[in-house]
C-alpha cells in the first residue's frame, strides 16, 4: 500500500529565512505521481507541482524548488527566503497510475508559520 | 465558475439527521473525487467518479454514506443518521481526465458539525 511520510509536524521560520518541507513515500508501483499542495488558512487546498516517476529533475518556480530523488523516495520542497504570506499548511500527496483513478493518499500536512 | 464550488460551506447538524453536500466540478472535468478532512485521520479519499459511474466507492467509511453524479457534472454527498464522528470538513476535486496524474484541483469544502 502506498504511504506519505511528513515527519515534520510544524516549522516556525522567521521572514527571509529559507526552509526545506520533507516528504517521503513508499509505494510498490514503478508509475506513480507526486504532489504537493498549499493548505492557506482559508482552507482551500491549492496545487502547487506534479511530478512523474520517471522524472527526476529538479525543478524551481520563483520562490519555490522541489528536489526528488527515487533513491530515497522523496520528494522535498524548498521555500527560499520566506514570506509571512507563505504562512500554511503543505500536503505531499501520492497517485499511484491505476484504472480507478488518480486517488491521492496525503502526508500528514506540515504547518509552516512565518514570523515577520 | 472557474473552480470547484462546494455548498454549504457550513452545515451544523443534530446527530442522526441526514445531510446531503454538493459539489460542481470545474466544467470539463470528467474525474471527481471526495476526500474528507479531519483532525485525528487527515486527508482521506472516499470516494472517485469518472462520468455519471464510481469506478472506486473503496473510501466510504460505512454504507450511511453513498454519492452519485448525475449529468457527468455535479454530484452530491449524502451522508444518513449522521455521527458526530463525520464532523469533518469535506472537500471535492475535480481533474481532466483519470489515470494520467492529473492534478485535482479542490473546492473549499464543506465544514460539516455533528452536533
Amino acid at each position: 500500500a502506498q504511504k506519505v511520510t511528513q515527519a515534520q509536524t510544524e516549522i516556525s521560520v522567521v521572514e527571509k529565512e529559507d526552509v526545506t518541507l520533507d516528504c517521503v513515500y513508499e509505494t510498490r508501483d514503478t508509475t506513480y505521481y507526486l504532489f504537493w499542495y498549499k493548505q492557506p488558512p482559508s482552507g482551500e487546498l491549492v496545487f502547487l507541482i506534479r511530478r512523474n516517476s520517471f522524472d527526476e529533475q529538479n525543478e524551481i518556480s520563483g520562490r519555490y524548488s522541489w528536489n526528488f530523488q527515487k533513491s530515497t523516495s522523496s520528494f522535498n520542497f524548498t521555500i527560499t527566503a520566506s514570506q509571512v504570506v507563505d504562512s500554511a499548511v503543505y500536503f505531499c500527496a501520492l497517485s499511484e497510475k491505476k484504472s480507478s483513478g488518480d486517488k491521492l493518499t496525503f502526508g500528514t500536512g506540515t504547518r509552516l508559520a512565518v514570523r515577520p | 465558475g472557474a473552480g470547484v464550488s462546494q455548498s454549504p460551506s457550513n452545515k451544523v447538524t443534530e446527530k442522526g439527521k441526514d445531510v446531503e453536500l454538493r459539489c460542481d466540478p470545474i466544467s470539463g472535468h470528467t474525474a471527481l473525487y471526495w476526500y474528507r478532512q479531519s483532525l485525528g485521520q487527515g486527508l482521506e479519499f472516499l470516494i472517485y467518479f469518472q462520468g455519471n459511474s464510481a469506478p472506486d466507492k473503496s473510501g466510504l467509511p460505512s454504507d450511511r454514506f453513498s454519492a452519485e453524479r448525475t449529468g457527468g457534472s455535479v454530484s452530491t454527498l449524502t451522508i444518513q443518521r449522521t455521527q458526530q464522528e463525520d464532523s469533518a470538513v469535506y472537500l471535492c476535486a475535480s481533474s481532466l481526465a483519470e489515470g494520467v496524474g492529473q492534478p485535482q484541483h479542490f473546492g473549499d469544502g464543506t465544514r460539516l458539525s455533528i452536533l
